[in-house]
């Protein structure tokens, strides 16, 4: 079975500056993928970013990285210079080839960015 | 654009009323997915189908019905909706370890 946790709620960030959204996994497969979505306030699930689980290298998508530490089991976001545009819930996902590549999320955490 | 379409987007039924939620992709994936979004829970999954003529039941599958009517539409159905079936229902559909597109989502509320 997989599971995600995403222990932060809330978090709240002044414009410009940096935030880190936590993740941690949870599963028994050797191959997995992990993702990030961002869903603002008008409800569409927009994805962000990608990690393989063979993958040596952090993932980056512009203003998004990924810090991945498999001995953790965490893939924390990092999200850089934040904008106001970036207040949304933001969703933590793994996928495993033994789960028949089933998305599995978080709760999810609630960012909002102060002016 | 190639993506999910979803209908409808909203709806209100009464208890006991039976509906069917329509959802269809241009992405040519084999998988497409029905997801429940409630406060606080995230998104959990009911049902998914790993490729044309086959059907799983998910995390939460109590209450629904599903048909993979081909590759490109899959459709979930209540037949007797319930008030804790109140929810944002997403239609998705993925391939290996591509992202998922996802629709735009369906509000149902159930008086």
């Amino acid at each position: 079975a997989q599971k995600i946790t995403q222990t932060q709620p809330g978090m709240f960030v002044q414009e410009k500056e940096a935030v880190t959204l936590d993740c941690t996994y949870d599963t028994s497969d050797q191959s997995y993928g992990l993702f990030w979505y961002k869903q603002p306030s008008s409800g569409e699930m927009i994805f962000l970013i990608y990690q393989g689980s063979y993958d040596e290298q952090n993932a980056t998508e512009g203003r998004y990285s990924l810090n991945f530490q498999k001995a953790r089991k965490s893939a924390n976001l990092v999200i850089s210079a934040s904008q106001l545009g970036d207040s949304a819930m933001y969703f933590c996902a793994m996928r495993g080839a033994g789960s028949n590549y089933k998305l599995t999320f978080g709760k999810g955490t609630l960012l909002t960015v102060n002016p | 654009n190639a993506g999910v379409t979803q209908t409808p987007k909203f709806q209100v039924l009464k208890t006991g009323q039976s509906m069917t939620l329509q959802c269809a992709q241009d992405m040519n994936h084999n998988s497409m997915y029905w997801y429940r979004q409630d406060p606080g829970m995230g998104l959990r999954l009911i049902y998914y189908s790993a490729s044309e003529g086959t059907t799983d039941k998910g995390e939460v599958p109590n209450g629904y019905n599903v048909s993979r009517l081909n590759k490109r539409e899959f459709s979930l159905r209540l037949e007797s909706a319930a008030p804790s079936q109140t929810s944002v229902y997403f239609c998705a559909t993925g391939q290996g370890f591509v992202g998922y597109t996802f629709g735009s989502g369906t509000r149902l509320t159930v008086v």
